[in-house]
């Protein structure tokens, strides 16, 4: 199948500690995003990269991090000096070739503070 | 600010009913616009897209109507269901923004039996 794949669904993080979420998509996308949605909320840009090797910080990069050594893959770190993680987190790919600029999502990972 | 925003953050229908969803949208320079569907603890769906030479496109029992003169936003889905039930958004792409889209809040969406 092709798609979008999130890991883990659910991540426990404590205080002070850095976590990675996993995204991977088969789709031969050139563009990825990560996304952050809080409770009854709309989707925030946190990172976009629209080529390997390359990314740019979105809306609220502040305390995240982001690689991009593979096509296939975009992985986000969650560091220690952002101080409100728990969110939902929402990965993006997208082929910005004209007319085909539609984003598709992956299932989400949900990220909570003990 | 610039934004993309959502006349009602909630709407409650029949089931089927027609539903029109809103969204309002303040930059002109945006020339493509999406539809998505959010379930409860899901990854937002797309549902239908529209470019800004278009007023209109028709897809599944779904209908996206474009007023650029009024830089509105609707979605239309026909003999709603219980299924349809979800968050929707609505996104746009600004021509200065490379690929990025810029969400509005979402409208909570409830189909009653």
């Amino acid at each position: 199948d092709g798609g979008i794949t999130q890991s883990p669904k659910y991540l426990f993080r404590k205080e002070g500690q850095n976590v990675t979420l996993s995204c991977e998509q088969n789709l031969n996308h050139d563009a990825m995003y990560w996304y952050r949605q809080d409770p009854g909320q709309g989707l925030r840009l946190i990172y976009y990269s629209q080529i390997v090797n390359d990314f740019q910080k979105g809306d609220i990069a502040e305390g995240y991090s982001v690689s991009r050594e593979k096509k296939e893959s975009f992985p986000l770190t969650v560091t220690s000096a952002q101080k409100n993680p728990t969110a939902f987190y929402l990965c993006a790919s997208s082929t910005p070739l004209t007319n085909q600029e539609t984003q598709y999502f992956g299932p989400g990972t949900r990220l909570l503070v003990l | 600010g610039e934004s993309v925003g959502l006349h009602l953050p909630t709407l409650s229908v029949q089931e089927g009913d027609n539903s029109i969803i809103n969204c309002a949208y303040s930059n002109s320079a945006s020339d493509y616009f999406i539809w998505y569907k959010q379930e409860s603890g899901k990854g937002p769906q797309f549902i239908i897209d529209i470019r800004s030479n278009m007023d209109k496109r028709q897809g599944q029992r779904v209908t996206v109507l474009l007023n650029k003169t009024v830089k509105h936003l609707s979605l239309q889905i026909a003999a709603t269901q219980p299924g349809d039930s979800a968050v929707y958004f609505c996104a746009e792409k600004r021509q200065t923004s490379g690929s990025r889209l810029t969400f509005g809040e979402g409208t909570q969406l409830t189909v009653n039996p």
